[in-house]
């Protein structure tokens, strides 16, 4: 089974952009649909997108304008960028590979979790 | 979005015993072209990312215990624990993966053993 590692900042201002990456061992990024997940103790766990490893990516609504995700298939990596931050962006930050098992899926692994801060 | 709220919010149960949670879904997340329910179910301990244990409503992923059994269809959805362990002690969610995005979890159930 795919282990997933997060990586980044643990703590951000306000109005910065919060940047995080996903590390993939045990298999390749190709092939499936990795996502990016939070959860705080106001919102619970929130989904934020998805990359397919062809590049496609697909992202929650309510964070869309601030979202971008993309992936890096030669480090087999893919990254979150979240930007102008707000207290309300504090939250464990999750990332997990899609099911697989159609198009849209559930998650079968996720990462140990990192924490972001983001306060002055 | 799909509103996903889970019944009841904590639940205590005694060592051996059943325990069952509850989910409903704003609309519908049967898929009517393959007959598929788009609903997991996961738990999560402290400290810890949330683990599949149910996908498809009722196919339980490799390595989870036969204790776990998913049921439900439509709307409507149950996760059953048929004989309480001590290591099931966690917070069980549920999360719809519809075609329609975003996907959406529910607000989780504490489990705790009585």
């Amino acid at each position: 089974q795919v282990q997933l590692q997060e990586s980044g900042p643990g703590l951000v201002k306000p109005s910065e952009t919060l940047s995080l990456t996903c590390t993939v061992s045990g298999g390749s990024i190709s092939g499936h649909y990795w996502n990016w997940i939070r959860q705080s103790a106001g919102k619970g766990l929130e989904w934020i997108g998805y990359i397919y490893s062809s590049g496609s990516t697909k992202y929650n609504p309510s964070l869309k304008s601030r979202v971008t995700i993309s992936a890096d298939t030669s480090k087999n990596q893919f990254s979150l960028k979240l930007d102008s931050v707000t207290a309300a962006d504090t939250a464990v930050y999750y990332c997990a590979k899609g099911g697989g098992r159609d198009a849209y899926s559930d998650f079968d692994s996720w990462g140990q979790g990192t924490l972001v801060t983001v306060s002055s | 979005d799909i509103v996903m709220t889970q019944s009841p919010d904590s639940l205590a149960v005694s060592l051996g015993e059943r325990a069952t949670i509850n989910c409903k879904s704003s609309q519908s997340v049967l898929n009517s072209s393959n007959n598929k329910n788009y609903l997991a179910w996961y738990l999560q301990k402290p400290g810890q990312p949330p683990r599949l244990l149910i996908y498809w409503a009722s196919t339980r992923e490799s390595g989870v215990p036969d204790r776990f059994s998913g049921s439900g269809s439509g709307t409507d959805f149950t996760l059953t624990i048929s004989s309480l362990q001590a290591e099931d002690v966690a917070v069980y969610y549920c999360q719809q993966y519809y075609s329609t995005l975003p996907y959406t979890f529910g607000q989780g159930t504490k489990l705790e053993i009585k």
